[in-house]
């Protein structure tokens, strides 16, 4: 079957580092992407991960571990325009993507 | 710019009565997604198109169908809604290559079923 697991929700202050991290089971793996999206709003693409390691996007890094099949998204100097849902999605092969349930996170000034 | 438009963006229609909901791409993608989105939820895989090649998942109820007449266009047709289908609707595209790539969405259609 396919599982993705990851917090509902994070609280967060203005100016820190978040870290949201996403477990998956999936029969194919070809990536692991991350979305944010804002309420009432279309996902946006931040970062993805083929390959085991850090991927560095200026505030925004992805992390990738494949034989744990665990995934973060590390969010530094918080703003507060940053508060959303994160979602993880995985690349099952075939056009398929699953998508994990989404992290609410709230920057608080 | 290149992009995935969707129209309308609010769209209410009552109870059982038919609606169309229409995506276009300028991105020249092979694969083009219906999602259903309900609020605080993951976006849910309705059904896809590589090229013309269409791939209905499970569990998408047979309420729901697709139609994608040539490269740039899809509909999603809802033959006859109920109140549980109101969700975000929402499209999206990838080029298909086989290699990782990212789904680029459209603004998605908000559909309210009275």
């Amino acid at each position: 079957g396919q599982n993705i697991d990851q917090p509902t929700e994070m609280t967060a202050t203005e100016g820190a580092i978040v870290q949201i991290n996403c477990t998956y089971q999936t029969s194919g793996f070809n990536g692991l992407f991350w979305y944010q999206q804002h309420a009432g709003e279309a996902p946006t693409f931040l970062s993805y991960n083929v390959l085991d390691g850090l991927e560095e996007k200026g505030r925004f890094s992805s992390f990738l571990s494949r034989s744990k099949g665990y995934s973060y998204l590390l969010l530094k100097e918080l703003q507060m325009k940053d508060s959303a849902s994160y979602l993880c999605a995985v690349d099952n092969y075939g056009q398929n993507f699953v998508f994990g349930p989404g992290t609410r996170l709230s920057v608080l000034p | 710019d290149a992009m995935v438009i969707q129209n309308p963006r609010y769209q209410v229609t009552q109870f059982g009565k038919p609606v169309t909901l229409s995506c276009s791409q300028t991105l020249n993608h092979n694969v083009m997604y219906w999602y259903q989105q309900k609020s605080s939820q993951a976006p849910k895989l309705l059904f896809h198109y590589y090229d013309k090649d269409f791939n209905n998942e499970a569990d998408t109820p047979d309420n729901f169908q697709s139609r994608r007449p040539n490269t740039s266009f899809c509909f999603l047709d809802i033959r006859s809604p109920g109140l549980g289908d109101a969700a975000m609707y929402l499209c999206a595209t990838s080029r298909g290559s086989g290699a990782p790539d990212t789904q680029y969405f459209g603004p998605g259609t908000r559909l309210t079923v009275l």
